[in-house]
């Protein structure tokens, strides 16, 4: 089975901070993906990458960055953490191109910012 | 671009009852559909999927979904719901490397 872990499950920061999430598949998957879950809003993707050290912006990057420097890591950084990035925040990854292949999720990460 | 959308913010069933969970899709081209399954606190888990071939697709759990083209739906469904079928339901449509997802269904089962 594929397993996807995320570093922290619940986790409370101050504003202006810079918070670190990190994410592991252990698939040898090449695409890995950040959203961010909010009620009413459903999934919105903030950043994907398909493969190391390459990114692509999803459809909220503004305020994020990540990093991907080996295949199986993908982290998400929140350079100066804002109360309005409160939120959970959720990690996938999928295998390659082919048609049929789904995302695999992690647990998320509840982040609060105070 | 495509997109799916999920009309019904909560749907509520008697337990035993059949449940449906509803999606329509806009898309160009071919449909790649999924649904997924979230429970309190945890991470989306897969339930099943829409490539090509028949129009009813079973999955995980007992639950199946018909895609239906003239109506642009994939709709979820379950013969016969049970209380532990409570969660928090997505559809999604991919294109590409990308995943969209609709807002999500609330499915609460009543005893």
């Amino acid at each position: 089975d594929v397993k996807v872990t995320q570093s922290s499950r619940y986790l409370v920061k101050r504003t202006g901070e810079k918070v670190f999430l990190e994410c592991v598949q252990d698939m040898d998957h090449e695409n890995m993906f950040w959203y961010r879950q909010d009620p009413g809003l459903g999934l919105r993707l903030i950043y994907f990458s398909y493969d190391v050290k390459m990114k692509e912006k999803g459809d909220i990057p503004e305020g994020y960055s990540v990093s991907r420097e080996k295949k199986e890591r993908f982290s998400l950084i929140l350079e100066s953490a804002s109360t309005n990035q409160t939120s959970m925040y959720l990690c996938a990854s999928r295998a390659g191109q082919g048609s049929s292949d789904t995302q695999y999720f992690g647990p998320g990460t509840r982040l609060t910012v105070l | 671009a495509q997109s799916v959308a999920q009309p019904e913010d909560q749907v509520n069933v008697a337990e035993g009852n059949p449940l449906t969970v509803k999606c329509t899709y806009s898309v160009s081209g071919n449909p790649y559909l999924f649904w997924y399954v979230q429970y309190p606190n945890r991470g989306l888990q897969f339930l099943l999927k829409y490539i090509t071939g028949d129009n009813l697709v079973k999955g995980s759990y007992g639950f199946e979904a018909e895609f239906n083209k003239s109506q642009t739906s994939f709709h979820l469904k379950k013969p016969s719901a049970l209380v532990s079928d409570s969660a928090l339901y997505f559809c999604a449509v991919r294109d590409g490397n990308q995943f969209y997802f609709g807002t999500g269904t609330s499915l609460t089962v009543i005893p």
